[in-house]
């Protein structure tokens, strides 16, 4: 079990650029979070999958946020024309539903994004 | 969602046990209280969860008051790789509500 991986680590970027940043869960996790923690503060829920279904999105995630899970294994989150006010930790967490568990979730490392 | 209170910050020395309390007197009956630590510019660290009875694994040991309006997690002999904030959630996965909701924490810092 490698945990939850999340590429790139760190990016920086111009305003109005487009980013997309990679989540890899643990193997088998069938449920894929996405948050964003700003300076001083804890993180915030984006959105969550359950297998490729996207099933719940924060009004954080604005109309220039689009989150994939195209085969239900690892997932992708795409800024749209970045704002200085995007800058970021984007943060991916997983965890394993209808198991008889509990729906833990686990935290990858996450990718800090800056706007210039 | 239950509200949690945790102090802001709390110093511990190396090697002492260190006592981190949470309030959560509004948790509802089926919610467990789950302890994530984050250390800087890291991602969240699961650390234990419980529900009712007092629990220990290989990091900390939670203990929750019998009416569970409050817990303590007790990491018994603190490093300096323990400085860290950390957060108490009440939480239970329901469909329409997946979602962990950080608080401020408490940040702790370990002294030499």
């Amino acid at each position: 079990d490698t945990g939850v991986s999340q590429n790139p680590r760190h990016k920086i970027t111009k305003r109005g650029q487009n980013v997309t940043f990679r989540c890899d869960p643990i193997s088998e996790h069938n449920r894929l979070y996405w948050y964003r923690q700003t300076l001083g503060q804890g993180p915030e829920f984006l959105t969550y999958f359950q297998n490729e279904a996207q099933l719940e999105k924060s009004r954080l995630l604005s109309d220039r946020f689009s989150a994939e899970r195209p085969k239900g294994s690892f997932s992708t989150l795409e800024i749209q024309r970045t704002e200085q006010g995007d800058s970021a930790m984007y943060l991916c967490a997983s965890s394993l539903f209808g198991r008889g568990g509990l729906d833990t979730q686990y935290f990858g490392p996450g990718t800090r994004l800056t706007v210039l | 969602d239950a509200k949690t209170t945790q102090p802001p910050s709390m110093d511990c020395a190396e090697g002492r046990a260190a006592n981190l309390p949470c309030n959560h007197s509004t948790i509802s009956g089926n919610e467990y209280v789950y302890w994530y630590r984050q250390i800087h510019s890291q991602g969240p660290q699961y650390i234990i969860h419980g529900l009712k009875n007092n629990e220990t694994n290989e990091m900390a040991s939670l203990i929750i008051t019998e009416d569970r309006k409050s817990s303590t997690l007790i990491l018994p002999h603190a490093t300096l790789r323990d400085t860290a904030v950390y957060y108490c959630i009440p939480f239970i996965s329901n469909f329409g509500n997946e979602k962990l909701t950080f608080g401020t924490g408490t940040r702790l810092t370990i002294i030499p």
